[in-house]
């Protein structure tokens, strides 16, 4: 069981909003800058949102978001080169670990 | 331009050691945390250490604490993970990624493309 909790899956047709979100607690999100990693048919993953910087090469159709306790990853204008795995991560003071969700498989219809 | 690549993944023996390494460029490499991250097989990402910049704190997963070490060298802007007593489950593709700007570690914002280690007889 992942420290952080993403969907299983989301789906949604081109052009469409979609968010995706990233569940923790006061000891990680809350607190932390989240990372969100995109991963193509188990290729190396690349990174899509870091904190709330979106690293150069990557279309700002995608955006982070957190409140609270929650992070979110919204893509604005669905395009099918979109569909991946996503992935969350932060770091956890608590228990002194990096933490990750277990992703959200993105299909687009 | 930032660049990560891994080298020395491979085929082990159950029980053995290997060292992994990662060779950074681009950036100012004593400045920032490194991690490594696995992916077995079919499986989701899973963090393994973390190894602060210029103190070079360093922190494990669980699983991992005590039978892997992970050390850096800021003078060949290069990190490395040793890994001994390997296991089956240890079986998976090793990333190294460079952490953020932002405060704490685990937003990473550069991927190696990986490296396979086998654990098998």
């Amino acid at each position: 069981q992942s420290a952080l909790t993403q969907e299983a899956s989301v789906s949604g047709t081109v052009g469409q909003k979609v968010t995706l979100s990233c569940t923790g607690n006061s000891n990680n999100i809350g607190t932390y800058a989240v990372g969100w990693y995109q991963q193509i048919s188990h290729g190396a993953p690349k990174t899509v949102m870091f904190g709330n910087s979106l690293p150069s090469g990557i279309p700002d159709r995608f955006s982070g978001s957190r409140s609270g306790t929650t992070a979110s990853l919204t893509i604005s204008g669905l395009q099918p080169e979109d569909e991946a795995d996503y992935y969350c991560s932060t770091w956890d003071y608590g228990l002194s670990l990096v933490v990750f969700g277990g992703g959200t498989k993105l299909t687009v219809l | 331009e930032v660049q990560v690549v891994e080298s020395g993944g491979g085929l082990v023996q159950p029980g053995g050691s290997l060292r992994l390494s990662c060779a950074a460029s681009g950036f100012t490499f004593s400045s920032y945390a490194m991690a490594w991250v696995r992916q077995a097989p079919g499986k989701g990402l899973e963090w393994v250490s973390v190894i602060g910049g210029s103190i070079g704190s360093t922190y494990y997963a669980d699983s991992m604490r005590g039978r892997f070490t992970i050390s850096r060298d800021n003078s060949k802007n290069t990190v490395y993970l040793l890994m001994n007593s390997l296991r089956a489950d240890d079986t998976a593709v090793y990333y190294c990624v460079k952490d953020g700007p932002y405060s704490g570690y685990g937003d990473f914002d550069y991927w190696g493309q990986g490296t396979l280690v086998t654990v098998s007889s």
